[in-house]
């Protein structure tokens, strides 16, 4: 079945350091790739969406991308800030027409001033 | 503005006790879910509904059920609330099952 792996549990930066998270994933289908941001206090907020078509992604300074031939998907910023830190969620999405997502467990990321 | 809203936000219960948890969405989305969030474990999906009376079970339904009569609010019930049910609840809706809203989040604990 379809499935994602995010190994990185916790990532701790400084300011304006480089973010770069991973995940990857298994499935028959083309996917599409989603990444999710969720703030303390809140729930889970849609932050990029990667399709076979574009390949890439990008918002609010974060820049998706995906791999095919390593079946991997990346989510990486140039230089984090301290609001930033977040729990960020790749996620696939089932294409057989039962409207579900698979999430990746998350990576908590904290960015020191 | 699109807005998915719970409540209550925080609960206290006792084991055995039944719990309702109530989700509401002013967008009309066809699609609503209900997932719980535990340390380490990430998002787990409890049930879909795809419309008024038209659910199905996500991954891990056992303990809980669900209720949709209006395509506007989607509850869930823990008849008889176990310890283990502690957790953060979220809801979530779409429109194409591919970008979901989530709500805010109900923090249950069952003492």
């Amino acid at each position: 079945g379809d499935s994602v792996t995010q190994k990185q549990g916790q990532v701790t930066l400084s300011e304006d350091d480089f973010l770069f998270i991973n995940c990857t994933y298994s499935t028959t289908t083309y996917p599409t790739l989603l990444w999710y941001v969720q703030y303390l206090g809140q729930g889970p907020q849609l932050l990029l969406k990667v399709t076979t078509a574009n390949n890439k992604g990008i918002s609010r300074g974060f820049e998706a991308t995906y791999d095919k031939g390593t079946t991997s998907f990346h989510l990486q910023k140039a230089s984090v800030q301290e609001s930033d830190s977040a729990v960020y969620f790749c996620a696939l999405v089932w294409d057989s027409g039962y409207n579900k997502l698979t999430f990746g467990k998350g990576t908590v990321l904290l960015v020191s001033p | 503005d699109m807005k998915v809203t719970q409540m209550p936000r925080y609960l206290i219960k006792r084991m055995g006790e039944n719990v309702l948890l109530e989700c509401g969405q002013d967008m009309s989305h066809e699609t609503m879910y209900w997932y719980r969030q535990d340390p380490g474990l990430g998002l787990q999906l409890i049930y879909i509904s795809y419309d008024v009376d038209s659910n199905s079970e996500g991954d891990i339904p056992k303990g809980y059920r669900v209720s949709r009569k209006k395509r506007e609010h989607f509850s869930l019930i823990l008849d008889s609330a176990k310890t283990n049910q502690t957790s953060v609840y979220f809801c979530a809706s779409s429109p194409t099952g591919r970008e979901q809203y989530f709500g805010p989040g109900t923090r249950l604990t069952v003492l």
